[in-house]
C-alpha cells in the first residue's frame, strides 16, 4: 500500500542541525511532489516547502529559507529535510506528505506518521 | 498570523450540523487556488477530508461537504458524530508559491 514511513524522533541542542527522512513505498516516488509541514505543541500546521522527486528542484516558504534544505534520494524513494541553526522555538513534529496532482489536484493525500523534534539544552 | 483565517472552536450537539469557514484573500482562495480540508484526530498525522472545493476523496462520509465562493469557503458536517471531534484545517496556495493553512478548528460534540 502507499506510505511514507519518517525517521524516529530527536532531541537537538540550540544551534544544531537535524535532518528528518521520509521514505516513500506503494507508488512510483518521482511522480509526485512531496511537502513538508510542521506542527508545534498545541499549535496548528505550518507548511515549511515543497520538493520535486523527480529533479530534485525545490520552493521553501519565506520563513524558513536559508535554514531550510529539503533533498532526495531516488534509489531509495526517500526525500529529507534539514533544519539547521534549531532553536526551542523549532520544537515540533515535522511531516513530510505527498501532494497527488493526478488525482486529488494540490491536496496533500498520504501523511507520514509524523517525526517530533526537540529542540532543548 | 495565518493567511488563511478559521473560527478557534465551534461545537455542536450529535445529529446536528456544523459549519466551519476559511476566509482568505484575492492572493489565494479569491485567485482561483482550491481549498482542501483535513481532519486530525488527537495523537495523529492529518487526514485529507475535502479536496478541490468539494471532493470527498474515497471512504469518508458523505455527511462531509466543502463549498467555495469568493476568497471563503466552508466545510460543513451534517448528522454529528462523537467521532467527529477533532481539529479541521483548510488549505490552499497563494500567488507568494505558498501553501499556507487556516489556523484550525477544533470540533467539540457536545
Amino acid at each position: 500500500q502507499v506510505q511514507l514511513v519518517q525517521s524516529g524522533a530527536e532531541v537537538k541542542k540550540p544551534g544544531a542541525s537535524v535532518k528528518v527522512s521520509c521514505k516513500a513505498s506503494g507508488y512510483t516516488f518521482t511522480s509526485y511532489y512531496m511537502h513538508w509541514v510542521r506542527q508545534a505543541p498545541g499549535q496548528g500546521l505550518e507548511w515549511m516547502g515543497i520538493i520535486n522527486p523527480s529533479g530534485g528542484s525545490t520552493s521553501y516558504a519565506q520563513k524558513f529559507q536559508g535554514r531550510v534544505t529539503m533533498t532526495r534520494d531516488t534509489s531509495t524513494s526517500t526525500v529529507y529535510m534539514e533544519l539547521s541553526s534549531l532553536r526551542s522555538e523549532d520544537t515540533a513534529v515535522y511531516y513530510c506528505a505527498r501532494e497527488d496532482s493526478s488525482v486529488t489536484g494540490d491536496a496533500f493525500d498520504i501523511w507520514g506518521q509524523g517525526t517530533m523534534v526537540t529542540v532543548s539544552s | 498570523q495565518s493567511v488563511l483565517t478559521q473560527p478557534p472552536s465551534v461545537s455542536g450537539a450529535p445529529g446536528q450540523r456544523v459549519t466551519i469557514s476559511c476566509t482568505g484573500s484575492s492572493s489565494n482562495i479569491g485567485a482561483g487556488y482550491d481549498v482542501h480540508w483535513y481532519q486530525q484526530l488527537p495523537g495523529t498525522a492529518p487526514k485529507l477530508l475535502i479536496y478541490g472545493n468539494s471532493n470527498r476523496p474515497s471512504g469518508v462520509p458523505d455527511r462531509f461537504s466543502g463549498s467555495k465562493s469568493g476568497t471563503s469557503a466552508s466545510l460543513a458536517i451534517t448528522g454529528l458524530q462523537a467521532e467527529d471531534e477533532a481539529d479541521y484545517y483548510c488549505q490552499s496556495y497563494d500567488s507568494s508559491l505558498s501553501a499556507p493553512f487556516g489556523g484550525g478548528t477544533k470540533l467539540t460534540v457536545l
